[in-house]
């Protein structure tokens, strides 16, 4: 069975510009969460979306932001590109929203900003 | 909000040998705990959960204890291998006003000599 899909793999952008990453969850799962992992550290919590409402959003600023789509697969968005926004992007995908459930990631969006 | 910190950064073992990573948390209130291993370029791989009602998890290799009173997490790896060199990393569900969250420790990186 497929895993989580991310597209795409690797992507450059120059400060200013916009990107929209884009995630597939494994088949059945409904709920979609996004992370952003700079380089040594660990995963950032971004949103959790569920059953195409957000259910969760982490310390970042308004520049961020997400959708979920009726085949629960999703969009995030990132407005007016800074250096500092220079990191790996992960989707991760679960059954459903609340219950005490393991998120499996996929492999990320590696963003560079030049 | 939640601290989820290693206590060690690097770990190096003898292919063969136990290896035991730690983990700290700070929210006595957290109820649902993950592990995960990520290899260069990859996303984080589930590798075992453990509930706040268990003391203590066995999978694959792997054994997880969970010390509700100091809140300390461990992964226990038996006989570690070659392929288990990876930076691994603990999570801690954590609740907000704003919805469900997994808080990620920095991580440790595991070399296991051959």
């Amino acid at each position: 069975d497929a895993g989580v899909t991310q597209s795409p793999t690797h992507l450059i952008k120059t400060r200013g510009q916009h990107v929209t990453l884009r995630c597939s969850p494994i088949s059945g799962h409904k709920s979609v969460s996004w992370y952003q992992q700079v380089l040594g550290q660990g995963p950032q919590f971004i949103f959790q979306y569920y059953e195409k409402e957000e259910r969760g959003r982490g310390n970042f600023p308004d520049r961020f932001s997400a959708r979920q789509f009726p085949n629960y697969s999703s969009e995030l968005n990132v407005n007016a590109l800074l250096l500092g926004d220079s990191a790996l992007y992960l989707c991760a995908s679960s059954l459903a929203g609340y219950s005490n459930q393991p998120q499996h990631f996929g492999d990320g969006t590696r963003l560079s900003i030049l | 909000g939640e601290n989820v910190g290693l206590h060690l950064p690097t770990l190096s073992v003898q292919e063969g040998d136990n290896s035991i990573i730690n983990c700290a948390y700070s929210n006595s209130a957290s109820d649902y705990f993950i592990w995960y291993k990520q290899e260069s370029g990859k996303g984080p791989q589930f590798i075992i959960d453990i509930r706040s009602n268990m003391d203590k998890r066995q999978g694959q290799r792997v054994t997880v204890l969970l010390n509700k009173t100091v809140k300390h997490l461990s992964l226990q790896i038996a006989a570690t291998q070659p392929g288990d060199s990876a930076v691994y990393f603990c999570a801690e569900k954590g609740y907000s006003i704003t919805g469900n969250q997994f808080y990620f420790g920095t991580g440790t990186s595991l070399t296991v000599i051959p």
